[in-house]
């Protein structure tokens, strides 16, 4: 069945790095635009970044430019978020999640992994 | 970027009763790209509608939606147990996307 596996996710220094990632079954990852999205303990959603289905093209929120990057491994249908200089405000629930239309751009998302959680704590 | 809010923050209703959500958006949200999510606890999202009234794959036809523009709601009928949960909105007409700050339909 269709399905996003993420892991990766544990307990981080603030300023220090993780790489969280997202395996993908069921489907053929290469032909879709992927997106993270992220939820800190009891909050609300809150779309992180996207990636084109040929990794040509990314965009970011801008709460994350410039520290979190997104990449993907068509051939090991597996994508990735590459955290850096993290603070505590990234504490979160990561969620991966396919794009419905499989379009690039903004998007709704039919598809999620269950999430990895990231705590950034000293 | 388009804000989104939701009404009311909490839902108190009874199994077989309607709920009705509401989100509103600080403007027009582009071919009416709004979308509803269902969050169990300790769950992701679940797609539930898409272009503000198609159902998703997979969902009862208890669950609507409807709206343009700037207003939208998404409709419950006949509440079944398992419904009593967080409901999101998210506009996806322009970037970056966004969400509501979600709807709790609990059990009163």
């Amino acid at each position: 069945q269709v399905q996003l596996v993420e892991s990766g996710g544990g307990v981080v220094q603030p300023g220090r790095s993780l790489r969280l990632s997202c395996a993908a079954s069921g489907f053929t990852f290469s032909d879709y635009p992927m997106h993270w999205v992220r939820q800190a303990p009891g909050k609300g959603l809150e779309w992180v970044a996207v990636i084109s289905f040929d990794e040509n093209t990314r965009f970011y929120a801008d709460s994350v430019k410039g520290r979190l990057t997104i990449s993907r491994d068509n051939p090991k249908n597996t994508l990735y978020l590459q955290m850096d200089s993290l603070t505590s405000d990234d504490t979160a629930i990561y969620y991966c999640a396919r794009a419905l239309s499989g379009s690039f751009g903004p998007d709704a998302f039919d598809i999620w992994g269950q999430g990895t959680m990231v705590t950034v704590s000293s | 970027e388009i804000v989104l809010t939701q009404s009311p923050g909490t839902l108190s209703l009874s199994p077989g009763e309607g709920a009705t959500l509401s989100c509103r958006a600080s403007q027009s949200v582009s071919s009416d790209y709004l979308a509803w999510y269902q969050q169990n606890p300790g769950q992701p999202p679940r797609l539930l509608i898409f272009g503000a009234t198609s159902r998703a794959t997979g969902i009862p036809d208890r669950f609507s939606g409807r709206g343009s523009g700037t207003d939208f709601t998404l409709t419950i009928n006949r509440l079944e147990p398992e419904d009593f949960v967080v409901y999101y909105c998210q506009q996806y007409g322009s970037s970056p996307v966004t969400f509501g700050q979600g709807t709790k339909v609990e059990i009163k």
